[in-house]
């Protein structure tokens, strides 16, 4: 069934390394892949999307890649800082238009 | 502009009873989707609704319903509530269907 796969579920780094969160998506008709930040008690935001017709997209510090060939994306974060510690879903649109989310990567960014 | 609005913030029921919770999208904004939020399983879609019409349905039981409004204001209601429906319940709305979605604040929903 349509599924989108996270990894890590947890990643801890020292402030100033970078950070890198893979999902991989089942239906490879699957066309948008939005990255939601949601930090504690608060409502998930969007950080960064790429459409299916683009390799990268770059954004300051954050950055996202997708490999449909492969039906992997990754977002990349570099220079983390303190407050870029938060939870962090990956999501991919099937072909039906549902938004399917990854299982969440806790992010920790140590000072 | 005003963000999506969820109301109420919090809710305590009890095993049995129903629910319906609110969201007021984005001014201008047509395509609201509800999500379930647990530790254990993650965002899960509900449903999707654009101009008063479900477009597309999750894997939930029928206990689950929505309806969205002319004003593209929508609800979802939940009946015969059980333990497990205890959850955050997240509404999004976009422009339109397939559109960048953003999120309200959610319902906190504790099932006694």
């Amino acid at each position: 069934g349509e599924n989108v796969e996270q990894h890590p579920s947890t990643l801890s780094v020292q402030e100033g390394d970078s950070a890198v969160i893979k999902c991989t998506y089942s239906d490879s008709a699957s066309n948008y892949f939005p990255w939601y930040k949601q930090e504690l008690g608060k409502r998930p935001q969007l950080i960064i999307d790429i459409r299916s017709n683009v390799g990268e997209k770059k954004d300051q510090r954050i950055a996202v890649t997708l490999n449909k060939t492969a039906k992997h994306f990754s977002l990349h974060i570099t220079e983390t800082q303190p407050e870029d510690s938060a939870v962090y879903f990956c999501a991919a649109r099937n072909q039906g238009g549902k938004l399917i989310f990854g299982q969440g990567t806790e992010l920790s960014v140590k000072p | 502009k005003a963000g999506v609005t969820q109301t109420p913030r919090y809710l305590i029921k009890t095993r049995g009873q129903q629910v319906t919770l609110s969201c007021s999208p984005i001014s201008g904004h047509r395509s609201v989707s509800w999500y379930q939020q647990t530790p254990g399983q993650g965002l899960q879609f509900l449903f999707e609704y654009f101009s008063e019409t479900q477009r597309n349905k999750g894997n939930f039981p029928g206990r689950f319903s929505g309806r969205q409004f002319s004003n593209s204001r929508s609800e979802m209601n939940v009946s015969t509530l059980e333990l497990g429906d205890s959850a955050l319940y997240l509404c999004a709305s976009s422009l339109i269907l397939e559109e960048t979605q953003y999120f309200g604040p959610g319902t906190r929903l504790l099932v006694l």
